[in-house]
């Protein structure tokens, strides 16, 4: 069974620009989440959604960041226009809506460098 | 006042050593509760789920404590490719997202 995909691996851009990742769930997973490590901090919380709806996006930093689920499949987090502390590695995670516990499956994230 | 709390390391220790780590967080609304392992610059894995009985599988052991609010996780007989950072993890009642702690690094030596 194929595992949490994400693209790019790598992206580094200017202030100012944007940029556009991409994370594929594993197959039957309705939950979809992003989250965030920021050098020397812990990894961090972005947003979760259901299929297609968000369902949690508390921790969403500002309005310049956008996360889509269009048809409930593959997500994309928008960055526009980045700025130097959005630089990081983003991470994609994926559960099953079944039982007690939602264990979540990484993706290997995107390293993301805004110079 | 982070909500998850370990202790960074790094410990170091010898191949077939007993090491454990504690972890301690500050929600007592917290549900779920899970030790994820993490290579460098990789992405987190998941080791396994804590349960309130306690849990074992291999030569990893892990334990709650809700009275006390905090999670273990025992490695036996540490093997080299145990080297890497163990991240305590938790959620809340209600909530899906994951609180991550920043995780304790361990170096196996020969």
């Amino acid at each position: 069974e194929a595992g949490v995909t994400q693209f790019p691996s790598h992206s580094v851009i200017e202030k100012g620009q944007t940029v556009t990742l991409r994370c594929d769930p594993i197959s039957g997973h309705d939950n979809l989440y992003w989250y965030r490590r920021v050098m020397g901090k812990e990894i961090k919380f972005l947003l979760h959604f259901v299929k297609e709806s968000k369902q949690d996006e508390s921790g969403m930093p500002n309005n310049r960041f956008l996360a889509e689920r269009t048809g409930g499949t593959y997500s994309t987090l928008k960055v526009q226009p980045a700025e130097l502390e959005d630089s990081g590695v983003y991470f994609c995670a994926s559960s099953l809506s079944t039982g007690d516990s939602y264990e979540q499956y990484f993706g290997p994230g995107t390293r993301l460098t805004v110079t | 006042r982070k909500e998850v709390e370990q202790d960074p390391g790094p410990f170091n220790v010898p191949e077939g050593a007993t090491v454990a780590f504690n972890c301690t967080y500050s929600n007592s609304a917290s549900q779920s509760f899970f030790w994820y392992r993490q290579d460098c610059r990789k992405e987190p894995k998941l080791l396994m789920s804590v349960y309130s009985s306690g849990n074992e599988d291999g030569r990893f052991t892990a334990q709650l404590n809700r009275a006390s609010q905090y999670i273990s996780l025992l490695i036996r007989d540490s093997k080299l490719s145990d080297s890497a950072t163990y991240l305590c993890v938790v959620n809340t009642m209600g909530f899906q997202k994951l609180v991550f702690g920043t995780g304790t690094r361990l170096l196996v030596s020969p």
